[in-house]
Order: C-alpha cells, then sequence, then structure tokens
C-alpha cells in the first residue's frame, strides 16, 4: 500500500499570505495525484488532479506542482474561504490511498 | 448540476447490517465508475469500494473484503453498499463519489454529503 504523508499537520496563516502544503508517497505515483479541500460538515471538493491540473472552477489562487513522491499545494493568497482541511490522494497504485490531511486555520 | 445524495445511514448493532444508496444525477451515470470513501470521526478519508460504470468490475479495501457488497442499478442511476458483519470500527461517515472515468478507480470530480453508520449497542 503506498502511504501518503501530509505535513504539516496543521498550518496557522493569515487571510492575504501564502500557504504552502506538502504531501509525500511512500513510492512513486508519477503525477496520479489529486488534492481536495474538505469543510466541516461538507464532502470533499476536487481542487487539483494531475498533481498540476485544476478541477473545474477551482480558482487560480490554487496550484500543485510536483511528480513521483514529493507533491505541493500553494494558495498564493488565502481567502476566508480558503480555512478547511487539505487531503492528498494517489491514484496510480492499488488501493488507493488518502494522506491524513492539513488542516489551514486563521492566524 | 452534478448532484450526489447518500442515505441509509443509522444506528446499528455490532454484527448487524445495513443498506447505503447513492442516488445521482446530472451526467451519464453508465460512463462514470462509482466508490464509496468513508471518514471516522475527527479522522482522515479512507477509500472503501468501487464499482466500474457497467458494474462488471468492483472491488474492496482489504478490510471490508467479504463483508461489504457494492453494486448499482444503471436505470436508476443509484449505487448501493450493503455492509454486513458490521464492528465497532465501521463508525464513520460514508461518501459516495464520482470519478470522471468508466472504469478504474481514479480521483473524484464530485462527492455528496455523506451519510453517517455508527456500530454501537
Amino acid at each position: 500500500e503506498t502511504v501518503m504523508t501530509q505535513s504539516p499537520v496543521t498550518l496557522s496563516v493569515s487571510p492575504g499570505e501564502r500557504a504552502t502544503l506538502s504531501c509525500r508517497a511512500s513510492q512513486s505515483v508519477k503525477n496520479n495525484l489529486a488534492w481536495y479541500q474538505q469543510k466541516p460538515g461538507q464532502g470533499p471538493r476536487l481542487l487539483i488532479y494531475g498533481a498540476s491540473t485544476r478541477a473545474t472552477g477551482i480558482p487560480a489562487r490554487f496550484s500543485g506542482f510536483g511528480s513521483g513522491t514529493e507533491f505541493t499545494l500553494t494558495i498564493s493568497s488565502l481567502q476566508s474561504e480558503d480555512f478547511a482541511v487539505y487531503y492528498c490522494q494517489q491514484y496510480d497504485n492499488w488501493p488507493l490511498t488518502f494522506g491524513g490531511g492539513t488542516k489551514v486555520e486563521i492566524k | 448540476e452534478v448532484q450526489v445524495l447518500e442515505s441509509g445511514g443509522g444506528l446499528v448493532q455490532p454484527g448487524g447490517s445495513l443498506r447505503l444508496s447513492c442516488v445521482v444525477s446530472g451526467f451519464t451515470f453508465s460512463n462514470c465508475a462509482m466508490s464509496w470513501v468513508r471518514q471516522a470521526p475527527g479522522k482522515g478519508l479512507e477509500w472503501v469500494s468501487f464499482i466500474s460504470g457497467g458494474g462488471g468490475s468492483r472491488d474492496y479495501a482489504d478490510s471490508m473484503k467479504g463483508r461489504f457488497t457494492i453494486s448499482r442499478d444503471n436505470s436508476k442511476n443509484t449505487v448501493y453498499l450493503q455492509m454486513n458483519s458490521l464492528r465497532a470500527e465501521d463508525t464513520a461517515i460514508y461518501y459516495c463519489a464520482k470519478d470522471p472515468r468508466e472504469s478504474n478507480p481514479y480521483y473524484f470530480d464530485y462527492w455528496g454529503q455523506g451519510t453517517l453508520v455508527t456500530v454501537s449497542s
């Protein structure tokens, strides 16, 4: 099983600042990596797939980078609606696995 | 507009059974694989099961094999998860998630709001 490790667990950021989230895979997943945002009481929302392609309707302030085992999600200028938990997910190896999540909170 | 709506959750005793349903709209259902993903209280996401668009291919996470059965009815735009021999550790919110492709689980472009399953005596 491919273990996905996200860091940090919690990220405290002020509105308008930049946030960088990391996701590491225990083995190569090529670019088969997705990022999701989850707010309390809601299902996850797809942000990025293919490591760097924004999903439909996702603002340009969200960007993904990486391949192989190291990936990042950057939010260039945090808006109030961006404070949430973010998960990465690999879909290269069986079974599909998710990272443990990074909570982005208001500083 | 794509909509995904789960139902069927509730309180069940250990060893009991429950069937979850997921009704979708806004896309050609038979063209898309579907998965169930769960989230234990305060925890992260765990993939549970997948079924291909035509229903001919399905798979499960190891801890669910032999206990859970996924199925779909393309005439009703509905996917099901039959859960038997439930354990306390199956307590979670169960999400239904749409895959953009017909076969082989991939990433999930739409999710429902989830249905809560509580296994307790």
